[in-house]
């Protein structure tokens, strides 16, 4: 089964304008943390964003902030004020079980974000 | 800092040849990992390492090796390159899982191998 949902391969969003991308994962630990990671089309893989999930606070940084719905299991990532360089693939990670673990971390399929001017 | 660096970024095989790719780390992280990328699956995890001398097997392990001699490098080898092979190839480093913190991953810019 799919630890991370991402439905939507593709979103389009004007640039200025906000965006959600949505994000779906399962687990069964009551430990765990989840990322957002942003590929631009030059290829590097750039962390922006995480939440813990026993942070009680939705987590932000700059443009980004993840809206985090424990008991719907979602994180989804809200960009404000879309800039032209937030065209990328955007990808939702989970990490599974305590801070202590070896640190695996399971990635969604991604989606891609395209800003238009 | 260089940060995580990849040897080669490019690099076409024939089937059945082999290769090794290299992975460089600055920033003294004990873990390191080997993820692939292919289109509409996100990264996978290849094998990682949560130290000079240990290494274990992730998600897709099979026909890779790997090998981390020192705490800096960790190099993943093809012994028999196949087509199903072709991809790119992310390495990425953590500090050890402490208590508190994100502890993200830091990636390095990719290797794109290509096995005809």
């Amino acid at each position: 089964a799919q630890k991370i949902t991402q439905t939507q391969p593709g979103m389009f969003v004007q640039e200025k304008e906000a965006v959600t991308l949505d994000c779906t994962y399962d687990t069964s630990d009551q430990s765990y943390g989840l990322f957002w990671y942003k590929q631009p089309s030059s290829g590097e893989m750039i962390f922006l964003i995480y939440q813990g999930s026993y942070d009680e606070q939705n987590a932000t940084e700059g443009r980004y902030s993840l809206n985090f719905q424990k008991a719907r299991k979602s994180a989804n990532l809200v960009i404000s004020a879309s800039q032209l360089g937030d065209s990328a693939m955007y990808f939702c990670a989970m990490r599974e079980g305590p801070r202590t673990s070896y640190d695996k971390v399971i990635f969604g399929p991604g989606t891609s974000l395209s800003v238009i001017p | 800092n260089a940060g995580v660096t990849q040897t080669p970024k490019f690099r076409v095989l024939k089937t059945g040849q082999s290769m090794t790719l290299l992975c460089a780390q600055d920033m003294n992280h004990e873990y390191m990992y080997w993820y692939r990328q292919d289109p509409g699956m996100g990264l996978r995890l290849i094998h990682y390492s949560v130290g000079e001398g240990t290494t274990a097997k992730g998600e897709v392990p099979d026909g890779y090796n790997v090998s981390r001699l020192k705490k800096q490098n960790f190099l993943l080898g093809l012994e028999s390159a196949a087509p199903s092979q072709t991809s790119v190839y992310f390495c990425a480093s953590s500090y050890r899982p402490g208590a508190s913190g994100s502890n993200e991953q830091f990636f390095g810019p990719g290797t794109r191998l290509t096995v005809l």
